[in-house]
């Protein structure tokens, strides 16, 4: 069965500092994955996805992921980063082929000291 | 374009009363699904309904739990009756035609006292 591991549940860094949060999959196939971000109150906000192609994946607000088949991770990246971007991130993975379920990391909640 | 409406974005209401979301999917999408999001058990599927049609249900906790689909543009999401273990955001999001993207409503938060 398909699944997503995000190993951190809470990372503290410092404005400026930079970020990998890592995301670990399991899935038969090439995956179809994602990375989303929560702020408080707030909807899941879609900040990158990988289908195939190039396995580093530009996304919004400075942030980047790389795949890699032979680790099973599609970690998320940003070399600088903002107190704005504290919030909680989820990684996700396409369920199967023939459908558009998602199946989603418990997440990691990003703190920015300043 | 509008994003995915979800409403109420909030309610309280007492156990044991009706509670229905509702929710509009993006124009075009044809791709609807609930989430539901607790502390305990985090972001889970609830059902997914594909060209109106539910696909996968599984999710749904027990026979409290309905959600319908009549056309395109509206799906509902009903718990009847409610209880305080039922207390949760409930997410809508709708994907476009082919394996695309997941788009978010902002959630329906219910507290059920």
């Amino acid at each position: 069965a398909q699944s997503v591991t995000q190993p951190d549940i809470h990372i503290t860094v410092s404005e400026g500092a930079s970020l990998e949060l890592r995301c670990n999959y399991s899935y038969g196939a090439t995956p179809y994955l994602f990375w989303y971000v929560q702020s408080p109150g707030q909807g899941l906000q879609l900040l990158l996805k990988y289908f195939s192609g190039d396995t580093l994946v530009q996304g919004i607000k400075g942030f980047e992921a790389e795949f890699k088949r032979s680790q099973s991770s599609f970690n998320l990246r940003k070399p600088s980063v903002h107190w704005s971007d504290a919030a909680e991130y989820f990684c996700a993975v396409g369920a199967a082929i023939g459908t558009d379920k998602l199946i989603f990391g418990t997440g990691t909640r990003l703190q920015v000291f300043p | 374009d509008a994003g995915v409406i979800q409403s109420p974005r909030h309610e309280v209401t007492e156990m044991g009363q009706e509670v229905t979301l509702r929710c509009k999917p993006i124009s075009g999408h044809n791709s609807l699904f609930w989430y539901r999001q607790t502390m305990m058990r985090g972001l889970e599927l609830l059902i997914y309904f594909n060209n109106n049609v539910p696909i996968d249900d599984s999710g749904m906790p027990e026979d409290r739990f309905s959600a319908k689909m009549p056309n395109a543009s509206f799906s509902t999401l009903k718990i009847q009756p409610s209880e305080p273990r039922d207390s949760a955001v409930y997410f809508c999001a709708s994907s476009p035609p082919g394996r695309n993207t997941i788009y978010f409503g902002e959630g329906s938060w219910l507290t059920v006292v």
